[in-house]
């Protein structure tokens, strides 16, 4: 089953407004990052919280992270129509080989209208 | 810089044909190298990894295989396709060793390819 989940699974804004994300998960972490997916591409990596953190902003992100709720959110603000993709969730876990697991939720779709 | 390819970017494949898909990365050498798929609409499921050459691990049982004949070089194979099988394909990249912020923090970034997308008919 799916480690994150993501919430709503799709959300459709106009430009200039903010669009909030939301991800639930279900066991302990180690880190939480933040992927987007342009249609039919890769995946790109956005930001990563680590489990000792509460808030962290980069440029028009802003990811808070609540542990005891095994939730998180993005925030996307002054959205642009190029902010269309969808965005995932992965929770991360170090292991003994030195590979590191992303499990990743389902995916918001973000639709900015111009 | 690092750079991560993907061929081919689209395949049609009859149930029952052999598969290849071939990822390479440049700018980097002993990656950690990861295949993926991603039915419609969904996340990402981890299908393999691989830590060194020749070293693979599966994540879930499946049709399909994994080989890295080179450092830098990850094939995702199939004997015989199943319908099952259609899907995107991502290979992603990351460094080999953890990186380590305040305390016991481990993380890393994957690097992600432009995928293959696999329709068996």
């Amino acid at each position: 089953s799916q480690q994150g989940e993501e919430d709503p699974q799709a959300l459709s804004i106009q430009e200039g407004e903010n669009a909030t994300m939301n991800c639930s998960y279900k066991t302990s972490i180690n880190n939480l990052q933040w992927y987007r997916q342009n249609s039919g591409r890769g995946l790109v990596h956005l930001i990563l919280i680590r489990s000792n953190e509460r808030e962290k902003h980069s440029g028009r992100l802003r990811v808070t992270l609540d542990t005891s709720k095994k939730s998180s959110s993005l925030l996307i603000t002054a959205s642009r129509a190029a902010d269309t993709a969808s965005y995932f969730c992965a929770t991360g876990f170090p292991r003994m080989d030195s590979s590191y697991k992303l499990i990743f939720g389902s995916g918001t779709r973000l639709l900015v209208r111009p | 810089s690092q750079t991560i390819h993907q061929w081919p970017a689209t395949l049609v494949q009859p149930v029952g044909s052999p598969l290849s898909l071939e990822c390479t990365v440049e700018g980097t050498s002993n990656p950690n190298l990861y295949w993926y798929r991603q039915a419609a609409g969904r996340g990402l499921q981890l299908l393999f990894y691989s830590v060194g050459i020749g070293q693979i691990s599966s994540e879930v049982p499946q049709n399909l295989s994994a080989s890295r004949p080179q450092d830098r070089q990850f094939i995702l194979s199939s004997k015989k396709l199943l319908l099952s099988d259609s899907g995107f394909y991502l290979c992603a990249w990351s460094v080999h060793e953890l990186k380590r912020t305040g305390g016991a923090t481990f993380y890393n970034e994957q690097f992600f390819g432009p995928g293959t997308r696999l329709t068996v008919l």
